[in-house]
């Protein structure tokens, strides 16, 4: 079965740090691009950042960009969000999302169950 | 204000045809395919159509989507209440250089 497995959400005052991990499972995790897409409690969904198959490649949204960075460790099929100087804004429930083989093309065809991050 | 525009929401009747639309630019839509996202009621997304027009497997016929330029529409034909949820669609953005979603459509079954 594939399966994302987020953890690492919590609460955090402003201006700290904190760090997601992804396990995947059930697919072979160095063929596809990885995202971290964040929803806003009560709001839509914000495309937060992407990474290559091999970490050539790491892009980002404008209102992470600087103070987050993503990266991913294929041989322990896992994927990171280091968030630091965080803010009240950033609070948010975080999803892993498996992507195609490029960051550009197909859906985001596997989502995780979600971490929260309350930054208060 | 997303970069990608959705009406806010959509109802219909049970086995009514509904659809929504998803419009965009040249930057995003009018270059990369189009995908469709379900969101149910305390769930994850789920991929409802991907580039453009495809079902992944298991998701029903009665799902369609269709683009056009800088626009994409996503119809639900033979309409049943377990559709009640949020759509959201989404795109490559090539001057973003990143993913953008509409803001999402919530869908009434009445």
């Amino acid at each position: 079965e594939v399966q994302l497995v987020e953890s690492g959400g919590g609460l955090v005052q402003p201006g700290r740090f904190l760090r997601l991990s992804c396990a995947a499972s059930g697919f072979t995790f160095d063929d596809y691009a990885m995202h971290w897409v964040r929803q806003a409690p009560g709001k839509g969904l914000e495309w937060v950042s992407s990474i290559s198959w091999n970490s050539g490649t790491m892009v980002y949204a404008d209102s992470v960009k600087g103070r987050f960075t993503i990266s991913r460790d294929n041989a322990q099929n896992s994927l990171y969000l280091q968030m630091n100087s965080l803010r009240a804004e950033d609070t948010a429930l975080y999803y892993c999302v498996k992507g195609g083989e490029d960051m550009a093309s197909y859906g985001l065809d596997v989502w995780g169950q979600g971490t929260t991050v309350t930054v208060s | 204000q997303s970069v990608l525009t959705q009406p806010p929401s959509a109802s219909g009747t049970p086995g009514q045809r509904v659809t929504i639309s998803c419009s965009g630019s040249s930057s995003n839509i009018g270059t990369n395919t189009v995908h469709w996202y379900q969101q149910l009621p305390g769930t994850a997304p789920k991929l409802l159509i991907y580039s453009n027009y495809q079902r992944p497997s298991g998701v029903p016929d009665r799902f369609s989507g269709s683009k056009s330029g800088t626009s994409a529409s996503l119809a639900i034909s033979g309409l049943q209440s377990e559709d009640e949820a949020d759509y959201y669609c989404a795109a490559w953005d090539d001057r973003v250089y990143g993913v953008v979603f509409g803001g999402g459509t919530k869908l009434t079954v009445l």
